[in-house]
């Protein structure tokens, strides 16, 4: 069955703290890979997205995230957080071709002390 | 402004009166999708839309109808609302199927008692 999994539900970092967010997928053929944000008390925006090419993707405020096609994985990463990253994170999934399905993760919540 | 509009932004209904919540964007996009939000289970698509007059169901459909007769709106319809209804919903848009960017719309927090 298709799925995302993120296996961080909750997180909790302090200001200028590193940090990784787990995403795996289980989704058969080629897929396109995409990382949402949703602000306290607002809609999701878009991150980043992965379709193809160099699988190291920047996206804005300083996120990145790391395709690994031999684990299924999408990781995002920010070097050093900010207050202002307080969100919950959602990791989404569709496929490049046939199906027009997209699937999200359950989300993570990150608090960032100041 | 490119936008993807809801209505109503809060209802609160009882069980068993039908309800329509509203979406619309004004980018003349291609794809438009239905989204639950629910506490531990994230997002899950309810409906999508490839173009008008076509339809498809996303993992989670029991108990909703969809309809796109003009691109730019996609309707939600409740038949009959039960309270595992209650729920955050999204409609979202995006140009095409593929990796593109979805806009999601403000949301509309149902609540059926």
């Amino acid at each position: 069955a298709q799925s995302v999994s993120q296996h961080n539900h909750h997180v909790i970092l302090s200001e200028a703290a590193s940090l990784e967010l787990g995403c795996n997928y289980s989704y058969g053929g080629t897929v396109n890979l995409f990382w949402y944000v949703q602000y306290p008390g607002q809609h999701l925006q878009l991150l980043l997205k992965y379709f193809s090419g160099d699988p190291l993707v920047k996206g804005i405020k300083g996120f990145e995230a790391e395709f690994i096609k031999s684990k299924f994985s999408f990781n995002l990463r920010k070097p050093s957080v900010q207050w202002s990253d307080t969100a919950e994170y959602f990791c989404a999934v569709n496929a490049a071709s046939g199906t027009y399905k997209y699937i999200f993760g359950t989300g993570t919540r990150l608090k960032v002390l100041a | 402004e490119a936008q993807v509009t809801q209505n109503p932004r809060y209802l609160i209904t009882v069980t068993g009166k039908k309800l329509t919540v509203t979406c619309s964007q004004n980018m003349n996009h291609e794809y438009m999708s239905w989204y639950r939000q629910d506490p531990g289970l994230g997002l899950r698509q309810i409906y999508y839309s490839m173009n008008v007059e076509v339809t498809d169901k996303g993992d989670v459909p029991e108990g909703y109808k969809v309809s796109r007769k003009e691109k730019r709106n996609f309707p939600l319809i409740l038949e009959s609302p039960s309270p595992n209804q209650t729920s955050l919903y999204f409609c979202a848009s995006n140009v095409r199927q593929g990796a593109y960017e979805q806009y999601f719309g403000p949301g509309t927090r149902l609540t059926v008692t």
